[in-house]
């Protein structure tokens, strides 16, 4: 089975803080994305990476950054932790190709204070 | 996208079936039906997809209409486990690189 591994189900940190988010995927998949999910606004991409050092930004990056050095990692970055960037934050990842589904990791709920 | 309708919530009994329903009357040609679950405090999890005939995995089947507006996902014997919410989209099978877009979907309780 595929294992996508986020490094903290929870985190709190304080406003203006610089936040790291760690996932791993242990499948050799190409295709890695963060996305956020938050009641009543449903699941939304921050951002994706198909390839080592390559991502492109999803529909809400402002805050954010990404970085994928090696091809199983990819880590979420808030430059400086905002109280509106409270949320529960997903990693996936899917092999490249058309149609392949995603796979979660169980998600870091993080709290700005 | 197009997009799809499923009922707020809906209960079974452990061990019982359930099918769980979808419409997605604007469904084009090329779009495939996926069906993931999300148990509670848990990331999404894929169920099974399919495009035109019926699908089976370890997990459930899913039975698609004729004319594809519709779709059905069937767990055979309903477990305390499968109490979730469970999302069907539709994915364009000629896009390659496509972000998830769950809407509300349908919040299955489970009664011992």
């Amino acid at each position: 089975d595929v294992k996508v591994t986020q490094s903290s189900r929870y985190l709190v940190k304080r406003t203006g803080e610089k936040v790291f988010l760690e996932c791993v995927q242990d499948m050799d998949h190409e295709n890695m994305f963060w996305y956020r999910q938050d009641p009543g606004l449903g699941l939304r991409l921050i951002y994706f990476s198909y390839d080592v050092k390559m991502k492109e930004k999803g529909d809400i990056p402002e805050g954010y950054s990404v970085s994928r050095e090696k091809k199983e990692r990819f880590s979420l970055i808030l430059e400086s932790a905002s109280t509106n960037q409270t949320s529960m934050y997903l990693c996936a990842s899917n092999p490249g190709g058309r149609n392949q589904p995603q796979h979660f990791g169980d998600g870091t709920r993080l709290s700005i204070l | 996208d197009a997009k799809t309708t499923q009922p707020n919530s809906m209960e079974s009994n452990e061990e019982e079936p359930v099918h769980l329903p979808c419409n997605h009357s604007t469904i084009s040609g090329t779009d495939y039906i996926h069906w993931y679950r999300q148990l509670p405090s848990q990331g999404p999890e894929y169920v099974i997809h399919g495009l035109t005939s019926n699908v089976n995995n370890r997990m459930a089947s899913l039975a698609i209409a004729e004319d594809r507006k519709s779709s059905t996902l069937i767990l055979h014997r309903a477990t305390l486990r499968d109490a979730a919410v469970y999302y069907c989209i539709l994915r364009d099978s000629y896009t390659g690189f496509q972000k998830l877009v769950f809407g509300t979907g349908t919040r299955l309780l489970v009664s011992p």
